[in-house]
């Protein structure tokens, strides 16, 4: 069964602090995504990843920036933390091997994030 | 543009009720529609997909291309069908999400 592991259930930080998202896989996934997820507004991607060292801007990348260093992490980074950045974010992966219509996407638990 | 749409933000109905979640989208090419679900405190994990015509806990979606529309349905509702139900369409690797449906049924 994939695993998609996020590092912090629940964080709390202050306005102006980097704060760090990481999440792991164990499924030697190419595919990395960070989504935010806000009541009424859905799930909504900020980046993802398609290999080691690649990245590319999702819906709202704007205040966020990503790395992926490694295969199995890929890490969320909020720059300067701002309160509007207040949201649970969710990491997912996704595989070439299996045929991605049948499984698309798999989910961490989600990291709920407060910046005050 | 791909974009798709859940009009319902909040659902209700009694245990035993048939229900239905709309879904609608927009995407000039074949679209691969999805339904995502997620129980309290677990973590969001596949429904169904559209292109195995399956039934998966009793519940069913068709895909109207006509209607632009992949709404999913269950004759009769259970109270653990309570959850938050999101939409998806497929372009590549990446999946656009509806806004989705607080499903609440009550006993």
């Amino acid at each position: 069964d994939v695993k998609v592991t996020q590092s912090s259930r629940y964080l709390v930080k202050r306005t102006g602090e980097k704060v760090f998202l990481e999440c792991v896989q164990d499924m030697d996934h190419e595919n990395m995504f960070w989504y935010r997820q806000d009541p009424g507004l859905g799930l909504r991607l900020i980046y993802f990843s398609y290999d080691v060292k690649m990245k590319e801007k999702g819906d709202i990348p704007e205040g966020y920036s990503v790395s992926r260093e490694k295969k199995e992490r890929f890490s969320l980074i909020l720059e300067s933390a701002s309160t509007n950045q207040t949201s649970m974010y969710l990491c997912a992966s996704s595989g070439l091997r299996e045929r991605s219509i049948n499984q698309p996407q798999h989910f961490g638990d989600g990291t709920r994030l407060s910046i005050l | 543009a791909q974009r798709v749409t859940q009009p319902e933000k909040l659902l209700s109905v009694f245990k035993g009720a048939p229900v239905e979640l709309k879904c609608n989208y927009s995407y000039s090419g074949s679209p691969e529609l999805f339904w995502y679900v997620q129980y309290s405190r677990q973590r969001l994990q596949l429904l169904l997909r559209h292109i195995s015509r399956e039934s998966i806990k009793g519940f069913t979606a068709d895909l109207n291309k006509g209607e632009t529309s992949f709404h999913l349905k269950k004759p009769f509702a259970q109270e653990e069908d309570s959850a938050m139900y999101y939409c998806a369409l497929k372009r590549g690797s990446r999946l656009t999400f509806g806004e989705g449906t607080q499903l609440t049924v009550n006993p």
